[in-house]
């Protein structure tokens, strides 16, 4: 069974500054997702990584993926108020176990960027 | 807005109930997806539906059920509610069951007392 771990569940930070989240999971996939969701909002996309060594950025985030070391991470750089948020990241599984499209998605990092 | 449409956004009933949650996919997707969201179980696929038939299935109770018309839109029927069920159901859809992102609808909020 597929697990996939955040780290970590809440994120404090301060405008300005960079961090990172990290997202492993157990079994081989090669497509990971992150989301971000604003609190009683729906689920944006953000990156979708879908080999290994892909990286992705999008203003002050950055995403990659190692799928030998089955992790990503999404960066933060100079973090803003705005980015205040829950960021998921979801797992697919290979693409040759028969259930190739059922995401699992992680427990998610609440990030709180203060001023 | 994602393009994906969820009706009713909120439903409060009774436990024992049924409730039907309808899904409008994003023009031209094929797929689609109910997740649940709650606090103790976190995000959970449910079940995904690829051009009116069953793709794949995840932790969806017997309790559940879903289907997707020849329209493409879908619908989850939960009957038999426990206070369990309460959480936000999303819809999510995508253009193929091999897909590059799913796109989430605004969800709905299901309460049950």
């Amino acid at each position: 069974e597929l697990k996939v771990e955040q780290n970590p569940l809440f994120l404090s930070m301060q405008e300005g500054k960079n961090y990172t989240i990290y997202c492993n999971y157990s079994t081989t996939s090669d497509r990971l997702y992150w989301y971000r969701q604003d609190p009683g909002k729906s689920l944006e996309s953000l990156f979708v990584l879908l080999s290994n060594g892909a990286v992705k950025q999008e203003g002050r985030l950055m995403a990659s993926l190692d799928t030998k070391a089955r992790l990503s991470t999404l960066h933060i750089t100079a973090a803003v108020h705005d980015l205040s948020a829950t960021y998921f990241c979801a797992v697919a599984p290979h693409l040759n176990t028969g259930t190739a499209s059922k995401l699992t998605f992680g427990t998610g990092t609440r990030l709180q960027v203060t001023l | 807005d994602s393009g994906v449409t969820q009706t009713p956004k909120h439903l409060i009933t009774a436990t024992g109930q049924r409730v039907t949650l309808r899904c409008s996919p994003r023009s031209g997707d094929l797929s689609v997806y109910w997740y649940q969201q709650s606090l103790d179980q976190g995000l959970q696929f449910l079940i995904q539906y690829y051009n009116g038939e069953e793709r794949a299935k995840g932790n969806i109770l017997e309790r559940f059920s879903a289907q997707q018309f020849p329209d493409l839109h879908s619908e989850l029927n939960l009957s038999s509610l426990e206070l369990g069920d309460s959480a936000l159901y999303f819809c999510a859809s995508s253009v193929d069951s091999i897909q590059e992102t799913q796109y989430f609808g605004p969800g709905t909020r299901l309460l049950v007392l």
